[in-house]
């Protein structure tokens, strides 16, 4: 079925460091997302990108986050700086438009902020 | 605003007996409804979607009925099997957005 791609899979930094995590969606797909989930807790929407554009974002998005998809590349999600509670799997999800779109979902970058 | 509710935290049960996972909504309109499945370190997958025209969606024995009366789309399968252990999450679309439940673990016990 479709892939999403998120690299690196696991990554370890120092607090106050940047992170860049990269996202390469369903090729057809329109719709762009990451989702934050803290280990053993829910799924939460940090934000969704159409069109070269943020559409919607959560309170979990915070200042210190940042979307993009220059040129058609990756989907990225930028922290800077990064915080202890940070540290989380962030999911990048694709999808076509539609009210009922299916989310495909990558299989996670694990972070870790020391 | 709207939501989505799963009463169960945890469900634990014996390999071979019925599964029920529970899921409520609160709308104004009658949403898209979804079931994804996560197993243990990998991402969330699609299991079911809710349909417009009253079909019942089915994939992998389990199957969800919307029910726009009760507000309820829950999950259920016929025989539970070791694999089926994992999270499952109730979710639904709201402007192009996705948002999930509080999820149920589902543990299946020999």
């Amino acid at each position: 079925g479709p892939k999403v791609l998120q690299i690196p899979s696991h990554q370890i930094i120092d607090m106050g460091q940047m992170v860049t995590l990269n996202c390469d969606p369903v090729s057809n797909h329109l719709y762009f997302y990451w989702y934050k989930q803290i280990l053993g807790q829910q799924m939460e929407f940090l934000v969704n990108f159409y069109n070269g554009k943020v559409m919607e974002k959560s309170k979990l998005f915070k200042d210190q986050f940042s979307v993009e998809r220059p040129d058609g590349s990756y989907f990225t999600l930028k922290i800077q700086p990064t915080a202890l509670e940070d540290s989380a799997v962030y999911f990048c999800a694709s999808s076509h438009p539609g009210a009922g779109n299916t989310l495909y979902f990558g299989e996670g970058s694990r972070l870790i902020v020391v | 605003g709207d939501s989505v509710t799963q009463t169960e935290g945890l469900v634990t049960l014996t390999e071979g007996l019925p599964v029920m996972l529970n899921c409520t909504y609160q709308s104004t309109y009658s949403p898209f409804l979804f079931w994804y499945v996560q197993h243990l370190n990998e991402a969330p997958k699609l299991l079911l979607k809710s349909f417009t025209d009253n079909k019942r969606p089915e994939h992998q024995g389990f199957h969800a009925t919307l029910h726009k009366s009760s507000s309820s789309f829950h999950l259920q399968k016929s025989s539970a099997q070791l694999s089926d252990s994992a999270l499952y999450y109730c979710a639904w679309n709201s402007n192009n957005r996705i948002f999930f439940g509080d999820g149920t673990q589902l543990v299946v016990k020999p």
